[in-house]
């Protein structure tokens, strides 16, 4: 199975840059890197997801190493509303597996104003 | 709505109580999954529908629990005689396309929160 390994917590200061890290040692070359989070009391949502190249959009980058074993989700400007829960997971391209969208436990983020 | 409903949000049974949870997922979503969330820890994938069809039901705790999507719509988890350890807030999610078509972003409700006493 491929799993991600992400730490348990960080913290940051507002307004300033956050860089959440995930290792996935064992990715294949046909998994998708996603990143998903959970604010206190709601389901998870969708932040962003990569293959090889980083990738942005409105609300974070996706950083992807080389050799596709690590990522990294950055966040350039921390608000207090980004406190919450980051899980990273690979979700296979190609027919339905059952290795699809499983979360780990994810980093839990807490920004400090 | 626009989003994926979840009813109720709030459901409290006696132990040894059948329970039925709702997913009403985004109209014309092809995949449709369900998770259990324990307090402090990450999803963890129960099913996935395709469809009507449900392609994958390894993350079932037991046989007490059983998913259906009869019309490829609506989803019902039923928990039948209910155990403490169920307690949990219970997850939906939807995507458009399914996964093996195109990588795409899923949708999830706010979780039925189930608490047996």
């Amino acid at each position: 199975d491929a799993k991600t390994t992400q730490p348990n917590s960080m913290e940051s200061n507002e307004e300033e840059p956050v860089h959440l890290p995930c290792n996935h040692s064992t990715i294949s070359g046909t998994d998708y890197i996603h990143w998903y989070r959970q604010l206190p009391s709601q389901g998870p949502e969708y932040v962003i997801h990569g293959l090889t190249s980083n990738v942005n959009n409105r609300m974070a980058s996706l950083a992807i190493a080389e050799d596709r074993k690590s990522s990294t989700l950055i966040l350039h400007r921390a608000t207090l509303r980004d406190a919450a829960v980051y899980y990273c997971i690979l979700s296979p391209r190609g027919p339905y597996n059952n290795n699809d969208m499983r979360f780990g436990a994810g980093t839990r983020l807490t920004v400090k104003p | 709505g626009a989003g994926v409903s979840q009813s109720p949000r709030y459901k409290v049974a006696k132990r040894g109580q059948d329970v039925a949870l709702r997913c009403d997922p985004i109209s014309g979503h092809v995949s449709l999954f369900w998770y259990q969330q324990a307090l402090g820890q990450g999803p963890e994938f129960l099913t996935y529908f395709q469809n009507e069809a449900q392609l994958d039901k390894s993350g079932l705790p037991s046989d007490r629990f059983f998913a259906e999507r009869p019309e490829g719509s609506v989803s019902t988890l039923k928990i039948q005689r209910t155990q403490q350890e169920d307690s949990a807030v219970y997850l939906c999610a939807s995507s458009f396309l399914p996964l093996d078509r195109a990588i795409t972003e899923a949708f999830f409700g706010q979780g039925t929160r189930l608490t047996v006493v």
